[in-house]
Protein backbone atom coordinates (compact mmCIF):
# COMPACT_ATOMS: atom_id res chain seq x y z
CA UNK A 1 0.00 0.00 0.00
CA UNK A 2 0.91 3.55 -0.91
CA UNK A 3 2.68 5.75 1.62
CA UNK A 4 2.66 8.41 -0.63
CA UNK A 5 -0.54 10.18 -1.65
CA UNK A 6 -1.41 12.17 -4.89
CA UNK A 7 -4.23 13.74 -5.94
CA UNK A 8 -6.20 14.44 -7.81
CA UNK A 9 -5.60 11.44 -10.04
CA UNK A 10 -6.51 12.42 -13.31
CA UNK A 11 -7.47 16.29 -14.11
CA UNK A 12 -9.03 18.23 -17.25
CA UNK A 13 -8.56 21.95 -16.83
CA UNK A 14 -8.98 25.08 -18.80
CA UNK A 15 -6.09 27.02 -20.24
CA UNK A 16 -5.11 30.06 -17.59
CA UNK A 17 -6.56 28.44 -14.50
CA UNK A 18 -4.13 28.18 -11.35
CA UNK A 19 -4.24 24.11 -10.10
CA UNK A 20 -2.20 22.84 -7.35
CA UNK A 21 -1.27 18.90 -7.59
CA UNK A 22 -0.99 17.49 -4.07
CA UNK A 23 1.28 15.14 -2.65
CA UNK A 24 1.54 13.87 1.05
CA UNK A 25 3.65 11.14 2.45
CA UNK A 26 3.57 9.48 5.33
CA UNK A 27 6.89 8.23 6.13
CA UNK A 28 8.80 10.86 7.61
CA UNK A 29 10.94 11.18 4.75
CA UNK A 30 13.12 14.30 4.64
CA UNK A 31 13.60 14.17 0.84
CA UNK A 32 10.73 14.86 -1.99
CA UNK A 33 10.64 14.97 -5.59
CA UNK A 34 8.22 16.22 -8.72
CA UNK A 35 9.05 14.71 -12.03
CA UNK A 36 7.09 15.11 -15.27
CA UNK A 37 6.75 12.03 -17.57
CA UNK A 38 5.34 12.36 -21.15
CA UNK A 39 3.57 8.60 -21.66
CA UNK A 40 6.44 6.38 -22.78
CA UNK A 41 9.13 9.12 -21.81
CA UNK A 42 11.68 9.23 -19.56
CA UNK A 43 11.43 11.38 -15.94
CA UNK A 44 12.60 15.16 -15.91
CA UNK A 45 13.16 16.48 -12.46
CA UNK A 46 11.26 19.44 -12.20
CA UNK A 47 11.38 20.34 -8.28
CA UNK A 48 12.68 18.50 -5.43
CA UNK A 49 12.82 19.48 -1.56
CA UNK A 50 15.56 18.15 1.17
CA UNK A 51 13.52 19.76 4.27
CA UNK A 52 11.22 22.13 5.59
CA UNK A 53 11.44 25.68 3.96
CA UNK A 54 13.98 23.74 1.14
CA UNK A 55 12.88 24.08 -2.22
CA UNK A 56 15.28 23.94 -5.53
CA UNK A 57 14.74 23.50 -9.14
CA UNK A 58 15.43 20.33 -11.07
CA UNK A 59 16.93 19.60 -14.17
CA UNK A 60 13.47 20.72 -16.33
CA UNK A 61 12.87 24.27 -16.54
CA UNK A 62 8.97 23.80 -15.58
CA UNK A 63 6.56 26.96 -15.07
CA UNK A 64 5.41 25.45 -11.54
CA UNK A 65 6.32 25.82 -8.17
CA UNK A 66 6.16 24.33 -4.91
CA UNK A 67 6.48 25.07 -1.15
CA UNK A 68 7.06 22.72 2.05
CA UNK A 69 5.94 24.00 4.57
CA UNK A 70 5.34 20.61 6.59
CA UNK A 71 7.92 17.12 6.37
CA UNK A 72 4.68 15.49 4.65
CA UNK A 73 3.40 17.80 2.81
CA UNK A 74 4.91 19.38 -1.13
CA UNK A 75 2.50 20.98 -3.55
CA UNK A 76 2.87 21.87 -6.49
CA UNK A 77 1.20 24.56 -8.03
CA UNK A 78 0.93 26.28 -11.66
CA UNK A 79 -0.50 29.76 -11.42
CA UNK A 80 -1.79 29.74 -15.35
CA UNK A 81 -2.10 26.31 -17.23
CA UNK A 82 -1.86 26.28 -20.80
CA UNK A 83 -1.82 23.34 -23.05
CA UNK A 84 2.34 22.53 -23.34
CA UNK A 85 1.51 21.66 -19.20
CA UNK A 86 0.12 19.08 -20.08
CA UNK A 87 1.59 15.51 -19.17
CA UNK A 88 1.54 13.67 -16.05
CA UNK A 89 3.44 14.55 -12.86
CA UNK A 90 4.89 11.86 -10.45
CA UNK A 91 5.57 12.82 -6.60
CA UNK A 92 8.45 10.91 -4.66
CA UNK A 93 9.93 10.95 -1.43
CA UNK A 94 13.03 9.74 0.14
CA UNK A 95 15.86 8.28 2.65
CA UNK A 96 19.42 8.99 1.55
CA UNK A 97 20.90 6.46 -0.27
CA UNK A 98 17.91 4.08 -0.56
CA UNK A 99 14.88 3.70 -3.02
CA UNK A 100 12.23 6.61 -3.73
CA UNK A 101 8.97 5.91 -2.74
CA UNK A 102 6.87 6.97 -5.88
CA UNK A 103 3.13 8.38 -5.67
CA UNK A 104 0.61 6.89 -8.34
CA UNK A 105 0.86 10.21 -10.13
CA UNK A 106 -1.74 13.19 -11.45
CA UNK A 107 -2.19 12.89 -15.30
CA UNK A 108 -3.34 16.78 -16.20
CA UNK A 109 -4.63 17.55 -19.05
CA UNK A 110 -4.78 21.60 -19.97
CA UNK A 111 -7.43 22.14 -23.01
CA UNK B 1 24.71 14.18 -18.67
CA UNK B 2 24.78 11.95 -15.65
CA UNK B 3 21.61 10.66 -17.22
CA UNK B 4 21.79 6.66 -17.36
CA UNK B 5 21.28 4.51 -20.54
CA UNK B 6 18.94 1.80 -21.13
CA UNK B 7 18.90 -0.44 -24.11
CA UNK B 8 17.11 -2.14 -25.74
CA UNK B 9 14.20 0.82 -25.37
CA UNK B 10 11.65 -1.68 -26.28
CA UNK B 11 11.50 -5.78 -25.57
CA UNK B 12 8.58 -7.93 -27.14
CA UNK B 13 8.55 -11.65 -25.83
CA UNK B 14 6.17 -14.32 -25.27
CA UNK B 15 5.17 -15.96 -21.57
CA UNK B 16 8.05 -18.38 -20.32
CA UNK B 17 10.87 -16.87 -21.78
CA UNK B 18 12.97 -14.87 -20.04
CA UNK B 19 13.86 -10.63 -20.53
CA UNK B 20 16.92 -9.26 -20.37
CA UNK B 21 17.53 -5.25 -19.98
CA UNK B 22 20.55 -3.38 -19.57
CA UNK B 23 22.08 -0.04 -18.01
CA UNK B 24 24.93 1.77 -18.89
CA UNK B 25 26.17 4.77 -16.71
CA UNK B 26 29.00 7.28 -16.81
CA UNK B 27 29.70 8.20 -13.44
CA UNK B 28 30.65 6.63 -9.79
CA UNK B 29 28.22 5.11 -7.77
CA UNK B 30 26.85 4.17 -4.68
CA UNK B 31 23.94 1.58 -5.45
CA UNK B 32 21.67 1.02 -8.69
CA UNK B 33 18.21 0.57 -8.53
CA UNK B 34 15.76 -0.60 -10.48
CA UNK B 35 11.91 0.11 -11.09
CA UNK B 36 9.01 -0.66 -12.73
CA UNK B 37 5.92 1.62 -13.66
CA UNK B 38 3.02 0.12 -15.25
CA UNK B 39 1.65 2.72 -17.78
CA UNK B 40 0.26 5.25 -16.54
CA UNK B 41 1.42 4.82 -12.93
CA UNK B 42 4.00 5.97 -10.47
CA UNK B 43 7.69 3.77 -10.53
CA UNK B 44 7.72 1.17 -7.86
CA UNK B 45 11.55 0.10 -6.59
CA UNK B 46 12.34 -3.36 -8.03
CA UNK B 47 15.90 -4.13 -6.16
CA UNK B 48 18.53 -1.97 -5.03
CA UNK B 49 22.38 -3.56 -5.76
CA UNK B 50 25.24 -2.13 -3.71
CA UNK B 51 28.50 -0.97 -5.70
CA UNK B 52 30.28 -3.50 -3.99
CA UNK B 53 28.12 -6.58 -4.71
CA UNK B 54 28.13 -8.04 -8.11
CA UNK B 55 25.18 -10.34 -8.11
CA UNK B 56 21.63 -9.98 -6.37
CA UNK B 57 18.24 -12.15 -6.61
CA UNK B 58 14.89 -11.37 -5.78
CA UNK B 59 12.44 -14.12 -6.66
CA UNK B 60 12.59 -13.58 -10.49
CA UNK B 61 14.85 -10.98 -10.95
CA UNK B 62 17.81 -11.24 -11.26
CA UNK B 63 20.54 -8.09 -11.27
CA UNK B 64 24.19 -8.06 -12.07
CA UNK B 65 26.42 -4.83 -11.70
CA UNK B 66 29.94 -4.29 -13.12
CA UNK B 67 31.22 -1.39 -12.17
CA UNK B 68 34.24 -1.38 -14.41
CA UNK B 69 32.34 -1.36 -17.07
CA UNK B 70 29.52 0.93 -15.12
CA UNK B 71 26.48 -1.19 -16.09
CA UNK B 72 24.38 -3.24 -14.75
CA UNK B 73 21.97 -5.58 -16.62
CA UNK B 74 17.56 -6.97 -15.23
CA UNK B 75 17.23 -10.47 -16.09
CA UNK B 76 13.23 -11.26 -15.26
CA UNK B 77 13.40 -15.04 -15.53
CA UNK B 78 10.04 -17.01 -16.76
CA UNK B 79 8.28 -13.85 -18.10
CA UNK B 80 4.43 -13.35 -17.24
CA UNK B 81 1.89 -11.01 -19.09
CA UNK B 82 1.87 -9.75 -15.69
CA UNK B 83 5.40 -8.42 -16.15
CA UNK B 84 4.26 -6.02 -18.82
CA UNK B 85 5.76 -2.46 -18.21
CA UNK B 86 8.25 0.15 -18.35
CA UNK B 87 11.76 -0.88 -16.60
CA UNK B 88 14.08 1.79 -15.43
CA UNK B 89 17.53 1.82 -13.59
CA UNK B 90 18.65 4.38 -11.61
CA UNK B 91 21.47 5.28 -9.15
CA UNK B 92 23.26 7.81 -6.78
CA UNK B 93 26.43 9.51 -7.64
CA UNK B 94 28.65 8.99 -5.54
CA UNK B 95 30.48 12.23 -5.34
CA UNK B 96 27.21 14.09 -5.23
CA UNK B 97 25.55 15.48 -1.78
CA UNK B 98 22.47 16.26 -2.97
CA UNK B 99 21.55 12.44 -2.74
CA UNK B 100 19.28 12.78 -5.58
CA UNK B 101 18.62 9.40 -8.14
CA UNK B 102 19.73 9.77 -11.63
CA UNK B 103 16.74 7.47 -14.02
CA UNK B 104 17.97 6.26 -16.71
CA UNK B 105 15.46 6.62 -20.24
CA UNK B 106 13.52 3.14 -19.70
CA UNK B 107 12.95 -0.24 -21.28
CA UNK B 108 9.53 -1.08 -22.82
CA UNK B 109 8.68 -4.47 -21.73
CA UNK B 110 5.72 -6.19 -23.41
CA UNK B 111 5.15 -9.94 -23.04
CA UNK B 112 2.52 -12.13 -24.98
CA UNK B 113 0.37 -14.68 -23.46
Amino acid sequence: EADIYQTPRYLVIGTGKKITLECSQTMGHDKMYWYQQDPGMELHLIHYSYGVNSTEKGDLSSESTVSRIRTEHFPLTLESARPSHTSQYLCASSDMGYGYTFGSGTRLTVV
Amino acid sequence: SQQGEEDPQALSIQEGENATMNCSYKTSINNLQWYRQNSGRGLVHLILIRSNEREKHSGRLRVTLDTSKKSSSLLITASRAADTASYFCAFYDRGSTLGRLYFGRGTQLTVWP
